[in-house]
């Protein structure tokens, strides 16, 4: 068990440019989740995929990002033009099992400043 | 609104002193996951709740779960340097359309001093 790995560590960008992160779950686990969180928050929900079905985004989601997770196994994270306000720890978390149970491992997350 | 209240916001204690920190929210979860944060760095699973009223026991620290599963809390005892970090409660929420996201507090932020 390898656990859940994100790349890069960190990222920093110029307003306006484009970034992508990418993340691998446990092996096993069919549900992958994204999670943004600032400084002094928790984490909050951006976008859910089991296997390679997007099947919940968050309002928080806009128009500028996007996810995949082409082959059910790795997932990326596309952030579009990007603003100061994206500047954020982007979390990745896997799970299997029954949902409402739904024991999720977070990598380490990545990163983003944007200048 | 924060869906899930975590109180205190932060916590600075000696060596040895034990300390209590509460999860609380007006809607049932259908579990509750507490979680440790270093900076920099992913949220560590700690422990999963499951049933209302449920007590779980890992070496210092005890982890409860309210009978309405609306609440919990975790105590620490005897707190170390070690146990220093921001300390995050997670709720599954309880309704057919949730598709397992976690609903996080805002976090305690625990410092203890040797």
């Amino acid at each position: 068990d390898t656990g859940v790995s994100q790349d890069p560590r960190h990222k920093i960008t110029k307003r306006g440019q484009n970034v992508t992160f990418r993340c691998d779950p446990i092996s096993e686990h069919n549900r992958l989740y994204w999670y943004r969180q600032t400084l002094g928050q928790g984490p909050e929900f951006l976008t859910y995929f089991q296997n390679e079905a997007q099947l919940e985004k968050s309002r928080l989601l806009s128009d500028r990002f996007s996810a995949e997770r082409p082959k059910g196994s790795f997932s990326t994270l596309e952030i579009q033009r990007t603003e100061q306000g994206d500047s954020a720890m982007y979390l990745c978390a896997s799970s299997k099992g029954h949902l409402a149970k739904n024991i999720q491992y977070f990598g380490a997350g990545t990163r983003l400043s944007v200048l | 609104t924060q869906l899930l209240e975590q109180s205190p916001q932060f916590l600075s204690i000696q060596e040895g002193e034990n300390l209590t920190v509460y999860c609380n929210s007006s809607s049932v979860f259908s579990s509750l996951q507490w979680y440790r944060q270093e900076p920099g760095e992913g949220p560590v699973l700690l422990v999963t709740v499951v049933t209302g009223g449920e007590v779980k026991k890992l070496k210092r620290l005890t982890f409860q779960f309210g009978d309405a599963r609306k609440d919990s809390s975790l105590h620490i005892t005897a707190a170390q340097p070690g146990d220093t970090g921001l300390y995050l409660c997670a709720g599954v929420r309880n309704y057919g359309g949730s598709q397992g996201n976690l609903i996080f507090g805002k976090g305690t932020k625990l410092s203890v001093k040797p």
